[in-house]
């Protein structure tokens, strides 16, 4: 059973340019979660999802962020018009249940916005 | 707002020593979990306790919680080199909706 897949594992992206990121949950899991995490520092969440709907974003910066999670497919997490402040690594972790199993975390994409 | 903040930030220990590791937290909370990290990579849960329990134990870890504080701890016995990482506490609230991370202590074990 792969675990959660997360590419790509690096992505440069100028300023100005999209980013997308990719997140495929363990098989079964209906549950995903976004996270940005910055060098020395904690998790920061950003969004939670289920197949097709997201349940709460209230991490995501307003504007140029957005995340889906289709019917058939991986998360997405998009981020639109890079600047520098983005570059950090993305972590997606899935569960089968909302709250009361472990998370299961990919091995992160870190972007670097140059 | 995020919760759950470790403490110490750094830990450096002799390999055989236990390390204990705290997390404080804000809210009501429906189970609080430990993460760990090694560098570069995802984080891997090492134990889940919910909030009607005091103590849970795997191998050689030890989790204590105490809701009346709103924190828990972490205790690795006869550390080994291998434990170096860090170190994460997350609380799932009530709702289910949100897992917040705290800012991770740094463990070194020291061989």
């Amino acid at each position: 059973n792969a675990g959660v897949m997360q590419n790509p594992r690096h992505l440069v992206r100028r300023r100005g340019q999209e980013a997308r990121l990719r997140c495929s949950p363990m098989k079964g899991h209906s549950h995903v979660y976004w996270y940005r995490q910055l060098p020395e520092e904690g998790l920061k969440f950003m969004v939670y999802l289920q197949k097709e709907n997201i349940i709460d974003e209230s991490g995501m910066p307003k504007e140029r962020f957005s995340a889906e999670f289709p019917k058939e497919g991986p998360s997405i997490l998009r981020i639109q018009q890079v600047v520098r402040g983005d570059s950090a690594a993305y972590f997606c972790a899935s569960s089968p249940v909302a709250g009361d199993s472990p998370l299961h975390f990919g091995n992160g994409t870190r972007l670097t916005v140059t | 707002s995020q919760q759950g903040e470790e403490d110490p930030q750094a830990l450096s220990i002799q390999e055989g020593e236990n390390a204990t590791m705290n997390c404080s937290y804000k809210t009501s909370i429906n189970n609080l979990q430990w993460y760990r990290q090694n560098s570069g990579r995802g984080l891997v849960h090492l134990i889940l306790i919910r909030s009607n329990e005091r103590e849970k134990h795997s191998g050689r870890l030890r989790v204590t919680l105490d809701t009346s504080k709103k924190s828990s701890s972490l205790l690795i016995t006869a550390s080994r080199a291998a434990d170096t990482a860090s170190y994460f506490c997350a609380t799932a609230g009530v709702s289910g909706n949100q897992f917040y991370f705290g800012t991770g202590t740094s463990l070194t074990v020291i061989p």
